[in-house]
């Protein structure tokens, strides 16, 4: 069973980097259908894409938050990480990492079929 | 962008009765919406993709309809855990993969 776990901070200052990892287990972060993608969910609101990442490194960002962060694979570990620059109170949110799976003939990232537990992140001098 | 509308933004519903949720894209998506459902403290769970197909382990009193841009949840019958809440998604005009508001389920 494919199981997804993220691990972030906690507690961020602003205008220094955010970074959250997401540890995959029962499965390759490397398998050639599989894309892996980062939502986050401000308290008490809907959820927002942020990125989505396939292993080769090709990769995908929300245009609202291109210019602050970034998504990457570490294949050697299994795991997946984001950066995001410059936060604000604003990027105060659970931050849920997940699979991004499409139809297996065609390597497309479509909806979200697992998902890890989510990790809070407050952002507060 | 495709901008996802969800109505009602609040469903009340009595146990054992049907609920309907929406789902409107600013634009066409073909059928390229999936259904999440977000219990409280948990991450989102897919219900259905490709607009009507439930995904593994769903039960079958949800299903999905629609096409286009106007979409459907449906959930025959409702249970205690139904009473959350629910999501849309598009997949069809991306980046960026865009979600809807939501719609809360409760207990009329």
């Amino acid at each position: 069973q494919l199981q997804l776990q993220e691990s972030g901070p906690g507690l961020a200052k602003p205008s220094e980097t955010l970074s959250l990892i997401c540890t995959v287990s029962g499965g390759s972060i490397s398998s050639n259908s599989d894309h892996w993608g980062w939502i986050r969910q401000a308290p008490g609101k809907g959820l927002e894409w942020i990125a989505t990442v396939y292993f080769t490194g090709r990769n995908y960002y929300n245009p609202s938050l291109e210019s602050r962060v970034s998504i990457s694979v570490d294949t050697s570990k299994n795991q997946l990480s984001l950066n995001l620059r410059s936060p604000t109170a604003a990027d105060t949110a659970i931050y849920y990492c997940a699979r991004h799976e499409g139809p297996s003939n065609v390597f497309i990232p479509y909806y979200f079929d697992y998902w890890g537990q989510g990790t809070l992140v407050t952002v507060s001098s | 962008e495709v901008v996802m509308t969800q109505s009602p933004a609040t469903l009340s519903v009595s146990p054992g009765e049907r609920a309907t949720l929406s789902c409107r894209a600013s634009q066409s998506i073909s059928s390229n919406l999936a259904w999440y459902q977000q219990k409280p403290g948990q991450a989102p769970r897919l219900l259905i993709y490709d607009a009507s197909t439930r995904a593994a382990g769903i039960p079958a009193r949800f299903s999905g309809s629609g096409s286009g841009t106007e979409f459907t949840l449906s959930i025959s019958s409702l249970q205690p855990e139904d009473f959350v809440v629910y999501y849309c998604q598009q997949y069809d005009n991306w980046p960026p993969w865009t979600f809807g508001q939501g719609t809360k389920v409760e207990i009329k």
